[in-house]
């Protein structure tokens, strides 16, 4: 058990550039979500993937967002012109199956300047 | 859409004491369960404890345990002979829905304070 592994750690980008956050599951976790969480929150549901399905979207998961996970391992988040509202910990959490807890990787913090 | 109130921002406490962290929640679900989650400084979301909703036994984890009332949608932790180690953020996290997300409070800070 590795760990659920997010890249990078951190990502500064100007207002208006594109973005793009890696997660690496656990291995053999077929379920894995995407949260969101500002300062001074609780992470905020974005996405959640069974294998290589994307089955519910939030609705703040806007147009400028969109989510992958094409083989049912790694996923990957892109932002496309990023605003200043983006900035945020974009966490990434992982579980074997239904019922269990999720695991959490350390997150990818993004500031949009 | 199901809610989650944490009514204490912040909280400290003296190293070796007890302190409680309450949790209230809204659900229409009758199978659920429900988790705490901590999250110290700059430090990785990591579980701290986990209670079934059909279970009337409240769970326990070493110094962690839970006041569960199904019937008040109460889900408070309790955290017996503090240690520094403790200081992090602390949420109360029920899953929703068929995907299982969870859906998190505002947390509540906890300080333990030598």
């Amino acid at each position: 058990d590795t760990g659920v592994s997010q890249n990078p750690r951190h990502k500064i980008t100007k207002r208006g550039q594109n973005v793009t956050f890696r997660c690496d599951p656990i291995s053999e976790h077929n379920r894995l979500y995407w949260y969101r969480q500002t300062l001074g929150q609780g992470p905020e549901f974005l996405t959640y993937f069974q294998n290589e399905a994307q089955l519910e979207k939030s609705r703040l998961l806007s147009d400028r967002f969109s989510a992958e996970r094409p083989k049912g391992s790694f996923s990957t988040l892109e932002i496309q012109r990023t605003e200043q509202g983006d900035s945020a910990m974009y966490l990434c959490a992982s579980s074997k199956e239904g019922r269990l807890p999720q695991h959490f990787g350390d997150g990818t913090r993004l500031s949009i300047l | 859409a199901q809610t989650v109130t944490q009514s204490q921002p912040e909280m400290s406490v003296q190293e070796a004491e007890t302190v409680t962290l309450s949790c209230t929640y809204d659900t229409s679900e009758n199978n659920y369960y429900l988790f705490w989650y901590k999250q110290p400084p700059s430090r990785q979301m990591i579980l701290v404890i986990r209670q079934e909703a059909y279970k009337q036994q409240n769970a326990t984890e070493n110094r962690f345990s839970v006041n569960f009332q199904k019937a008040a949608k109460s889900f408070s932790l309790k955290i017996s002979d503090s240690q520094l180690g403790d200081t992090a953020m602390y949420f109360c996290a029920p899953p929703q829905g068929g995907s299982e997300k969870l859906v998190f409070g505002k947390g509540t800070k906890l300080t333990v304070n030598p």
